[in-house]
């Protein structure tokens, strides 16, 4: 089954610093890559998602960067807060095969 | 707009009994889906629906899980017997019809302890 692999495993940041996650996949034929958040006792919620043809895309804080020669894209959090603390997953936008999570703590 | 409901929200058997799990997804998606969160894993899809008929179920472990989405709306998750490996979050999320897989909403999951 094709991968998806996601690092760090785990990462603290303080507030208002730049929290980086990465993502490398193995197929070239997804559709679209998407990143998930998820709180303690939720289920994960779509964050944002990029198009494979596009090489960045912002959605206020959040950014996603796709390298398509490295097989990887990476999310980008501008200004972390501590309610940004939270698991969060990559996945395989066509099949829906998740990474195994970056759990991100944010200190105040 | 209500989100995906799921019944009940933590639950405790011995192994070799049985369990199930409901999901009520949101209105007039079309999509459903099944996922076991091990802890510290990401989700892993276990079947999906397209109304009542199911598109995919190659990672349901048939011998013991079994699924069913009558009338196309909601959905049981079943396990029997169930084994202590079984011990997880068990997810549903649904999507509009023609929407991409990855576009889908989330329930707040059913979390299993096998003893």
């Amino acid at each position: 089954q094709q991968q998806v692999k996601q690092s760090p495993q785990s990462l603290i940041v303080q507030k208002g610093g730049i929290s980086i996650i990465n993502c490398a996949y193995e197929n070239t034929a997804f559709d679209y890559f998407p990143w998930y958040q998820q709180f303690p006792g939720k289920g994960p919620a779509l964050l944002i998602a990029i198009r494979p043809d596009v090489s960045e895309k912002k959605e206020g804080r959040f950014t996603i960067s796709f390298n398509k020669s490295a097989k990887q894209f990476s999310l980008h959090i501008m200004d972390s807060q501590p309610g940004d603390s939270a698991t969060y997953f990559c996945a395989d936008g066509g099949k829906l095969i998740f990474g195994q999570g970056t759990e991100l703590s944010v200190k105040p | 707009e209500a989100g995906v409901a799921q019944s009940p929200r933590y639950k405790i058997i011995e192994k070799r009994q049985s369990v199930a799990f409901w999901c009520n997804p949101i209105s007039g998606h079309a999509t459903l889906y099944w996922y076991q969160q091990i802890l510290g894993q990401g989700p892993k899809l276990l079947i999906q629906f397209q109304n009542n008929g199911v598109v995919d179920d190659s990672q349901l472990p048939k011998d013991r899980f079994s699924a069913e989405r009558l009338k196309g709306v909601d959905s049981t998750l079943k396990i029997q017997p169930a084994k202590l490996e079984d011990s997880a979050v068990y997810l549903c999320a649904s999507s509009l019809a023609g929407r991409a897989a990855y576009e889908q909403f989330f329930g707040p999951g059913t979390r299993l302890t096998v003893l």
